[in-house]
């Protein structure tokens, strides 16, 4: 039982590049959920799925787009990134109204 | 008003001190509550679900004012290892049931 598990770890960006971001939860829990965490801030909502197939706009969604085609894989993806999308990420699953289980993170560095 | 309000601290405190931490929420149809801690860049870990009759967990207790609303936490005999940012989440019934993130309580244990 892995949990909640996210990659890359690590991944530095230049500009305008892609990429996608994998979550992974093997707890069958219904919720899924991406938030970014900039220093002195608190954690922001990106965007979030209440099951398979379906997806919502969170806090802070511009410039990510996101799906959930499995019920255990959430996925982020940054189209044409910017140096303002630099920041930690972590992916999140729940049942509804229970507690959260968070990903180890990603560091994301936009240069 | 923001929905889940937190002192940000830091609240810096002796080993061996208790030091209690608050946290409002702004809407009464909330209905679950948790405390989160979190390592300077690590993922957050669920502390404690607070429960309306209070729970305790060996140093820490939780308690909620549901006619106040807010969540408190209780920590004594401060070790160093205690030292953390303290998140207090809440989940409100109706919508779509996303848990609302405080932006945390900085606590430093000192020798």
């Amino acid at each position: 039982n892995a949990g909640v598990t996210q990659t890359p770890k690590f991944r530095v960006l230049k500009t305008g590049q892609s990429m996608t971001l994998l979550c992974a939860q093997d707890m069958n829990h219904e919720y899924m959920y991406w938030y970014r965490q900039d220093p002195g801030m608190g954690l922001r909502l990106i965007h979030y799925s209440v099951g398979e197939g379906t997806t919502a706009k969170g806090e802070v969604p511009d410039g990510y787009n996101v799906s959930r085609l499995k019920k255990q894989n959430f996925l982020l993806g940054l189209e044409s990134a910017a140096p303002s999308q630099t920041s930690v990420y972590f992916c999140a699953s729940s049942l509804i109204l229970y507690e959260q289980y968070f990903g180890p993170g990603t560091r994301l560095t936009v240069t | 008003r923001k929905e889940v309000e937190q002192d940000p601290g830091p609240f810096n405190v002796p080993e061996g001190a208790t030091v209690a931490f608050n946290c409002t929420y702004s809407n009464s149809a909330s209905q679950s509550f948790f405390w989160y801690r979190q390592d300077c860049r690590k993922e957050p870990k669920l502390l404690m679900s607070v429960y309306s009759s209070g729970n305790e967990d060996g140093r820490f207790t939780a308690q909620l004012n549901r006619a106040s609303q807010y969540i408190s936490l209780l920590i004594r005999d401060s070790k160093l290892s205690d030292s953390a940012t303290y998140l207090c989440v809440v989940i409100t019934r109706g919508g779509s049931y996303i848990p609302t993130f405080g932006r945390g309580t900085s606590l430093i244990v000192h020798p």
